[in-house]
Formats: structure tokens, C-alpha cells, sequence
């Protein structure tokens, strides 16, 4: 089966910086790759996702990622950082040939005033 | 349009106690899944169900059951539940390859 590291536990940023956290995969075949954010006490909530195509995919709030095949990675990325984005953040992995879907343990970001 | 719902939201038992935490969804999705989130550890797949009537184990499903009942509806179940079995567990739904849409959790507690 799949499976997804996230190397961050925790990441504190100051607002206005940016911000990139981390994502590897691994699966044997073309994988979907999606960021989900969860404010405390909520559920998840889509941030972007990648199934194919051009391997930088826009998603919600600023919030970018990009798809590197060679790395194994799925960085998501935003330029400048807004208090309202301290959450946990999660990177997942779908498998094209079965239904599975495996999370990563989540990096959660501080942003500092 | 109420997407997907989870009933209870708080749930406290006794060890050995047997609960069924009820998850249903109204976008006519074919695949539903049951996770668990602990601190440190995200969200770990307890069982899915790729379409009516089937379901699948996922990475940790030892302690739980699930019942896929209808297309709308995906049911987890505890038998004898643990003081382990104390967790946030979600459900949620997605159509083929496309974005899962979750819950908002079920908090258990075992004592």
C-alpha cells in the first residue's frame, strides 16, 4: 500500500513570511496527492489536489504545491503567511488502482504575530 | 445538502462496553472510509468500503467492524471497547478518484 512521511511535526513561522512544508510518498504507480487543513476541534478540509497534468497545482487561501516525480515529493507552499493559517496540515496519497487512502501524520504550523 | 454527518459527536464507555459510531452521506458517493486520529500519529484508515456491499481493512482494524448498509450509510463498530480504542474518529466519502469529504468526528473515550 501507499504511504506518506511528513518530516515537520511542527513548524512556527512569523506572519508575512513563507512557508513550505514538506511531503513524501511512496507508491509504485501514478499516486493522487492532496493537502487537507484541520483548525482544532473541526474536520478536514481541501486545500489542493494533483491527479495529473501540470505538476504546480493552485489551490484555496494562496496555498500552492508541486508535484516532483524524482523526489517523491509534494511540497505545499504559500508566500506570506497569515495568522489565520496556524492549523495542522495534512499531505495524503490516493492510489490510482484501488480506492485506498493513506494520510501523513500531519505538520502542525504556529505563526508568530 | 448536509454532506457527511456522524452521530454521536461524544461518546464516553466503559471498557468492554460495544457502541456503533453511525456515519451516513447524501452526495451519492460509492467509496466511504473510517479513520482514526491520534495526537502524533494523523489519521490512520480503520476500514473502507469501495462500494455497496463491500469493505476492506485498512491499516489498523483490528477492534472495530464496519457495516456498509446502504449506499448513503457506512457503520463502525466497537465490540468490547479498549482504553487503545479512545480516539477522534472520522468518516468520509469520495467518488472515484476525487477528493475525500469528511465528518466532523466522533470523540471516544474509553475508561
Amino acid at each position: 500500500a501507499q504511504s506518506v512521511t511528513q518530516p515537520d511535526i511542527h513548524i512556527t513561522v512569523s506572519e508575512g513570511a513563507s512557508l513550505e512544508l514538506r511531503c513524501n510518498y511512496s507508491y509504485g504507480a501514478t499516486p493522487y496527492l492532496f493537502w487537507y487543513v484541520q483548525s482544532p476541534g473541526q474536520g478536514l478540509q481541501l486545500l489542493l489536489k494533483y491527479f495529473s497534468g501540470d505538476t504546480l497545482v493552485q489551490g484555496i487561501k494562496g496555498f500552492e504545491a508541486e508535484f516532483k516525480r524524482s523526489q517523491s515529493s509534494f511540497n505545499l507552499r504559500k508566500p506570506s503567511v497569515h495568522w489565520s493559517d496556524a492549523a495542522e496540515y495534512f499531505c495524503a496519497v490516493g492510489a490510482s488502482l484501488n480506492n485506498d487512502m493513506r494520510f501523513g501524520a500531519g505538520t502542525r504550523l504556529t505563526v508568530k504575530p | 445538502n448536509a454532506g457527511v454527518t456522524q452521530t454521536p459527536k461524544f461518546q464516553v464507555l466503559k471498557t468492554g462496553q460495544s457502541m456503533t459510531l453511525q456515519c451516513a452521506q447524501d452526495m451519492n458517493h460509492n467509496s466511504m472510509y473510517w479513520y482514526r486520529q491520534d495526537p502524533g500519529m494523523g489519521l490512520r484508515l480503520i476500514y473502507y468500503s469501495a462500494s455497496e456491499g463491500t469493505t476492506d481493512k485498512g491499516e489498523v482494524p483490528n477492534g472495530y467492524n464496519v457495516s456498509r448498509l446502504n449506499k448513503r450509510e457506512f457503520s463502525l463498530r466497537l465490540e468490547s471497547a479498549a482504553p487503545s480504542q479512545t480516539s477522534v474518529y472520522f468518516c468520509a466519502s469520495k467518488e472515484r478518484a476525487y477528493e475525500q469529504y469528511f465528518g466532523p468526528g466522533t470523540r471516544l473515550t474509553v475508561t
